[in-house]
């Protein structure tokens, strides 16, 4: 059965700090990769979507990386802002239809 | 791109009580719909998936149900609630192995 993690649960930085965020998954057949940003009693937010044949994916101060072989994902946050502070989660889609999530890694950017 | 709507937001029930809770989807057609439930802190456990009008699978055995009446509605209901099902509930929307949209989520109290 397929695990997704996410380490460390928590994370707090200062502002103008990059943001390295972890996603390790056990089973290497993936569709794909998607991270998400959650707020506070909100619904989720897709941010990158990764296909399992591409290495990374950018958007403007985000940037994520795929290596399927070790079964790892990164997602990079560029010059963090205090409006960066959500729950970041990653989900692999491990097959037609069907995605697994890690538990998240809350973060916090401090001014 | 898609936007899901869910009501009611926010949610109390007393225990024993039944629930209906409501998901639309707006910009695509034949969408896999999903309904998950995330307890805090942790990640987000897939309740139950459509593929087509009346298809439901579940993924975990509980005392909720789902019902797909419309190709763009998802309902989520049950008949007694208990105090476990305090959560907040995930509408979910996705084509295949591609991108997965969320709805704003609702707040379920049981008390």
């Amino acid at each position: 059965k397929q695990e997704v993690t996410q380490i460390p649960a928590a994370l707090s930085v200062p502002e103008g700090e990059n943001l390295v965020l972890n996603c390790s998954f056990t089973d290497s057949a993936i569709y794909n990769l998607q991270w998400f940003r959650q707020d506070p009693g909100k619904g989720l937010t897709s941010l990158l979507l990764i296909q399992s044949s591409q290495r990374e994916q950018t958007s403007g101060r985000l940037n994520a990386s795929l290596d399927k072989s070790s079964g790892r994902s990164t997602l990079y946050i560029a010059a963090s802002q205090p409006g960066d502070s959500a729950t970041y989660l990653c989900a692999v889609t491990v097959r037609w239809g069907k995605f697994q999530f890690g538990a998240g890694t809350q973060v916090v950017v401090t001014p | 791109s898609q936007t899901i709507h869910q009501w009611p937001a926010t949610l109390v029930q007393p225990v024993g009580s039944p629930l209906s809770l409501e998901c639309t989807v707006e910009g695509t057609s034949n969408p896999n719909l999903y309904w998950y439930r995330q307890a805090a802190g942790r990640g987000l456990q897939l309740l139950f998936y459509s593929v087509g009008i009346g298809q439901i699978s579940s993924e975990v055995p509980q005392n909720l149900s789902a019902s797909r009446p419309q190709d763009r509605q998802f309902i989520l209901s049950s008949k007694k609630l208990l105090l476990s099902d305090s959560g907040f509930y995930l509408c979910a929307s996705g084509q295949g192995t591609y991108e997965q949209y969320f709805g704003p989520g609702t707040r379920l109290t049981v008390t």
